[in-house]
């Protein structure tokens, strides 16, 4: 079955500590693997995507096929980055191609 | 104009009237999505619209009844609704169907809660 674990609900880290948001995933294809985020009244937004080897507002995440799992990391966090964070897998070749969204992890930055 | 909007941003509605949510996007996306998004979960896909045609239908309830008159355009319907529908109601929209690169663009929601 295809499905996305992001273990934590809640995560709390000083400003200026490192950030580590967990996601794994269970898919026995090829994934596509998303990051989107809820800021506090604002719309669901995409932060970054595999497949883009991007970083975004400080944030990187790598796809580790032997563990499933597609971390999302920053070095220094910071206030602005409290929100809601929703790790989604596309199961590519599946045919379906809809998001399988994880339960979300609050991430709280404290001053 | 790069957003999805949705209206109304919010809506009371009594479980024997009918109401309708309106989706709008102007990007030239050719797909669209209903979510249902209950307080602190993920959003649940409901209906998913490509080039105008219901492609996906997450066995939702026959109270609820999607729309999509042009490619811009997504509405929902909603007939007969129980309490347990109240909940933020999100439209999405990305650039086709069928591509799983594609990043989903999301309104702002519907906050809907039926007495």
């Amino acid at each position: 079955a295809q499905r996305v674990t992001q273990p934590e609900k809640l995560l709390s880290v000083f400003k200026g500590a490192p950030v580590e948001l967990k996601c794994n995933y269970s898919y026995s294809g090829s994934p596509e693997l998303f990051w989107y985020v809820q800021y506090s009244r604002q719309r669901l937004q995409l932060l970054l995507r595999h497949i883009s080897r991007e970083s975004i507002k400080g944030f990187t995440a790598d796809l580790n096929k032997g563990e499933t799992s597609f971390h999302l990391k920053k070095p220094f966090a910071q206030e602005e980055d409290s929100a809601m964070y929703y790790c989604a897998l596309n199961p590519r070749g599946s045919g379906t191609y809809k998001y399988i969204f994880g339960t979300g992890t609050r991430l709280k930055v404290l001053a | 104009d790069t957003e999805v909007t949705q209206t109304p941003k919010h809506l009371v509605m009594g479980m024997t009237n009918k109401k309708s949510l309106k989706c709008e996007q102007h990007m030239g996306h050719r797909a669209m999505y209903w979510y249902k998004q209950k307080a602190k979960k993920p959003p649940e896909l409901m209906f998913v619209y490509s080039y105008e045609k219901l492609s996906i239908n997450e066995s939702v309830p026959s109270r609820f009844s999607p729309e999509c008159p042009n490619s811009s355009l997504l509405n929902l319907h909603l007939h007969a609704l129980q309490p347990e529908d109240s909940a933020l109601y999100l439209c999405a929209s990305s650039q086709d169907w069928g591509n799983s690169y594609n990043e989903q663009f999301f309104g702002p929601g519907t906050r809907l809660t039926v007495l």
